[in-house]
């Protein structure tokens, strides 16, 4: 079946990195995807990663995936306080039947 | 546009109302979702139409029921909802077919049932 991984919480200091790590079950996902969701509002997909690739980068983001220990991460660089909430590791089959993970809350301090 | 219009955004009804949430996209989307969340839990997978016919059916009670009139369009219509059923209704649209990558979402439907 289907599972996918990730831990709670994460505090980080504005300015630096921060890393949020997912990892995943099912070996036939096509596609891995980091949605945002803030207070009170529905989900902002970030970036996404066709699972035949490695790396992405999109701006202070950076997606690694290690599809062998099928282990996502998403780094933001540069953390800032707007970058506060849930973070969702995601996977689907071609984008459709998607599974979530239970989200990382990014607390970034001043 | 990358839009998914979400209505009503917070709807308070009661055990015996009976309610209607929607859900609109101009994507040419063919796939869209019906989830619930709770407070502090990811999305949960409701309901998923692909061109208009119910696929799947995640073994929701039949307080819920979707309807999808068109392809830019899906409903879905609640009651005698229980308290417990009280949490955010994401709707979120993809293409539904093997070059669609992601899955966009609306701002939800914060619902209390009292």
């Amino acid at each position: 079946g289907e599972d996918v991984e990730q831990s709670l919480f994460l505090s980080v200091r504005e300015g630096d990195s921060s890393v949020i790590n997912c990892t995943y079950t099912d070996s036939s996902s096509t596609y891995l995807y980091w949605y945002k969701q803030e207070p009170g509002a529905g989900l902002q997909l970030l970036t996404y990663i066709f699972s035949n690739m490695d790396m992405k980068q999109d701006q202070r983001l950076t997606v690694l995936l290690n599809k062998k220990d099928k282990h996502l991460s998403l780094r933001i660089a540069d953390t800032q306080t707007g970058d506060s909430a849930i973070y969702f590791c995601a996977e689907s089959i071609y984008g459709q039947n998607f599974v979530f993970g239970p989200g990382t809350r990014l607390s970034v301090l001043p | 546009d990358t839009e998914v219009t979400q209505t009503p955004k917070h709807l308070v009804m009661g055990m015996t109302n009976k309610k209607s949430l929607k859900c609109e996209q101009h994507m040419g989307h063919r796939a869209m979702y019906w989830y619930k969340q709770k407070a502090k839990k990811p999305p949960e997978l409701m309901f998923v139409y692909s061109y208009e016919k119910l696929s799947i059916n995640e073994s929701v009670p039949s307080r819920f029921s979707p309807e999808c009139p068109n392809s830019s369009l899906l409903n879905l219509h609640l009651h005698a909802l229980q308290p417990e059923d009280s949490a955010l209704y994401l709707c979120a649209s993809s293409r539904g077919d093997r070059e669609g990558t992601e899955a966009f979402f609306g701002q939800g439907t914060r619902l209390t049932v009292v």
